[in-house]
Formats: structure tokens, sequence, C-alpha cells
């Protein structure tokens, strides 16, 4: 089974400000076969990026994903109000599909 | 437009048995993959299984193989997650999710099914 760590677990940042979140693989995730999602309190999670970069339907420019093999990054360019949330990388390459433990991004 | 809705909340007894559900519109259910995943109170989120309503072709995580039962009926359009006998640690948030494909990602999500278990 694929093991997904995502850091930090918490990033506090102010509106406006570049969020950088990490997720790293315990091995190679083929294909580049890896999601993000948002979580907000109370909400089903929410598909931002697939495949490692592309971003979902409706998803604002803000958002983008890249890496390959073990190492993944979502990046958020300038928070808005609205993106302060928990956030999750999943891996579909190898089954049992996999999720990281998620990182906060909470307002400063 | 795509929707998946779940059924209700559950309050159960341990032992007791439980079937909720996910139904899809807005699309052919036959031509996507529906998992299930859990999340604990305060926790993130665990893959349990996938099913194709296709052809009913399930999969199952490890962790949940032999724990929970993963099922479909086409002629519905409605996906099911069942237990036989319940236990305390069950209680959870459940929420279906639509894949494009098997090895895909997760599009679209059910609201949840908040399901309790306690004596």
């Amino acid at each position: 089974e694929i093991v997904l760590t995502q850091s930090p677990a918490t990033l506090s940042l102010s509106p406006g400000e570049r969020a950088t979140l990490s997720c790293g693989a315990s091995q190679s995730v083929s294909s580049s076969y890896l999601a993000w999602y948002q979580q907000k309190p109370g909400l089903a999670p929410r598909l931002l990026i697939y495949d490692a970069s592309s971003r979902a339907t409706g998803i604002p420019d803000r958002f983008s994903g890249s890496g390959s093999g073990t190492d993944f990054t979502l990046t958020i360019s300038r928070l808005e109000p609205e993106d302060f949330a928990v956030y999750y990388c999943q891996q579909y390459g190898s089954s049992p599909w996999t999720f990281g433990q998620g990182t906060k991004v909470e307002i400063k | 437009e795509v929707q998946l809705v779940q059924s209700g909340a559950e309050v159960k007894k341990p032992g007791e048995s439980l079937k909720i559900s996910c139904k899809g519109s807005g699309y052919s259910f036959t031509s996507y993959w529906i998992g299930w995943v859990r999340q604990m109170p305060g926790k993130g989120l665990e893959w349990m299984g996938i099913i194709y309503p296709g052809d009913s072709d399930t999969r199952y995580s490890p962790s949940f193989q032999g724990q929970v039962t993963i099922s479909a009926d086409k002629s519905i359009s409605t996906a099911y997650l069942q237990w036989s006998s319940l236990k305390a640690s069950d209680t959870a948030m459940y929420y279906c999710a639509r894949h494009p494909g098997y090895s895909s990602w997760a599009d679209y999500w059910g609201q949840g099914t908040l399901v309790t278990v306690s004596s």
C-alpha cells in the first residue's frame, strides 16, 4: 500500500499570500495518478486537481498542481477567504487507493 | 446536472445490520465507477472500495475487505454500502463518489451519510 505523507499539517497564512502544500509518496505513483481535494467543515470533499496537474472543471486558475514519482505539490497562488480549508492528496495508481492525512490551511 | 444523493443519517446499536444508499442522476450510471470513503469523527479520508454498476465488478481496500459489502442496483441507479454487524468503531461519515474510470479521481461526491453506532 502506498502511504502518502502531507506537509505541513497546518499552514497559517493571510489572504493574498501563496500556499504551497506537499504530498510525498512511500513509492512512486504510477502515471502521476494523483488528485487533490478541498474539504470545508460539514461538507463533502471537492475535486481540485487530477492526474497531478490537471484542474477540474470550474476550479480557479489560482490552484495548480505539479510533481511526479514520489513528490507532488499543490500551489494556491493567492489565497482567497474561501480557500481556508483542509486539503487532501489521493493516489489512484496502485490499489488500494490511499489518501494523505490532510493539510489544514488556516487564517493567520 | 450530475448528482449523488445519499440516504439519511442512521443511529444503530452494536451488532445491528445496516445498508446505506447512494443514488446517481444526471449521467449514465452504468458507465462510471462508484467509490465509498469513510471519515471518522475529526479524522481524514479513507478509501473503502469501488464498484462498476455496469457489471457489478467490485474491489475492496484490504482494510475493509470482509467488514462491509458494496453493491449496486443499476435498474434504479443506486449503489449501496452495508454492514452485517455494526461496531462502535463504524461510527463515521460515509461518502460515495463517482469515478470516471477504475484508476481515476473522484469527480462528484454525495453529501455524506452519518452513521452513529452506540449502545
